[in-house]
């Protein structure tokens, strides 16, 4: 257990669907991100949340609209999907600071798929 | 771009075996660490290294640094049947207080027992 953790694990969803991927780290870390990991490419870096702001948006489409209620949680809302947005929805959380340099702190993963 | 580009792209040995992985970066970073990923699952981190710092071990992974050549590797000694994951290389740098990864696309490892 990382200390982050993600729900669903698992989604199907239509075009048409609206649904939305929560993450929650119990770490008490200052940042959190998005990642969206495709087959055969890189980790793609999607948002950047840090103290609830965003501080960057990796030229994301606007179908994926995250939210950062608090510094714990994160959520990435979905709404007319691709099939080319079936991925595995990564979230981390690090401590945030510009003075600590470490690791991110990765969850399972939601595995997303279109239809 | 910054995107590490990890070599090679898969790797099998047999149990034992030591394996090593290498990663090249385009720019100048802060850190490097290296991630490991079991299938379809979350990233762990494994080690970090710094700008300044040349090579660095945790337990039986050794991790260089070549900032000159913008390269790193990463050994894994004694491998296990339980090393098998795709391993991933990241470098580090912030924005707007908050620290940015941007990794590689990860090389396969395959322990045969």
């Amino acid at each position: 257990e990382t200390g982050v953790t993600q729900t669903p694990r698992h989604l199907v969803m239509g075009m048409t669907n609206k649904k939305s991927l929560k993450c929650e780290q119990h770490l008490g870390h200052n940042a959190m991100y998005w990642y969206k990991q495709s087959a055969k490419k890189p980790l793609e870096l999607m948002f950047v949340y840090n103290f609830k702001e965003q501080t960057e948006n990796n030229s994301v489409p606007s179908r994926f609209s995250p939210e950062c209620p608090n510094s714990s949680h994160l959520f990435l809302h979905l709404h007319t999907l691709q099939p080319e947005d079936s991925a595995l929805y990564l979230c981390a959380s690090s401590p945030g600071l510009a003075a600590i340099w470490g690791e991110q702190f990765f969850g399972p993963g939601t595995r997303l798929t279109v239809l | 771009s910054q995107q590490g580009e990890e070599d090679p792209q898969a790797l099998s040995i047999q149990e034992g075996e030591n394996a090593t992985m290498n990663c090249s970066y385009k720019t100048s970073i802060n850190n490097l660490q290296w991630y490991r990923q079991n299938s379809g699952r979350g990233l762990v981190h494994l080690i970090l290294i710094r700008s300044n710092e040349r090579e660095k071990h945790s337990g039986r992974l050794r991790v260089t640094l070549d900032t000159s050549k913008k390269s790193s590797s990463l050994l894994i000694t004694a491998s296990r049947a339980a090393d098998t994951a795709s391993y991933f290389c990241a470098t580090a740098s912030i924005i707007q207080g908050a620290q940015k990864l941007v990794f590689g696309q990860g090389t396969r490892l395959t322990i045969n027992p």
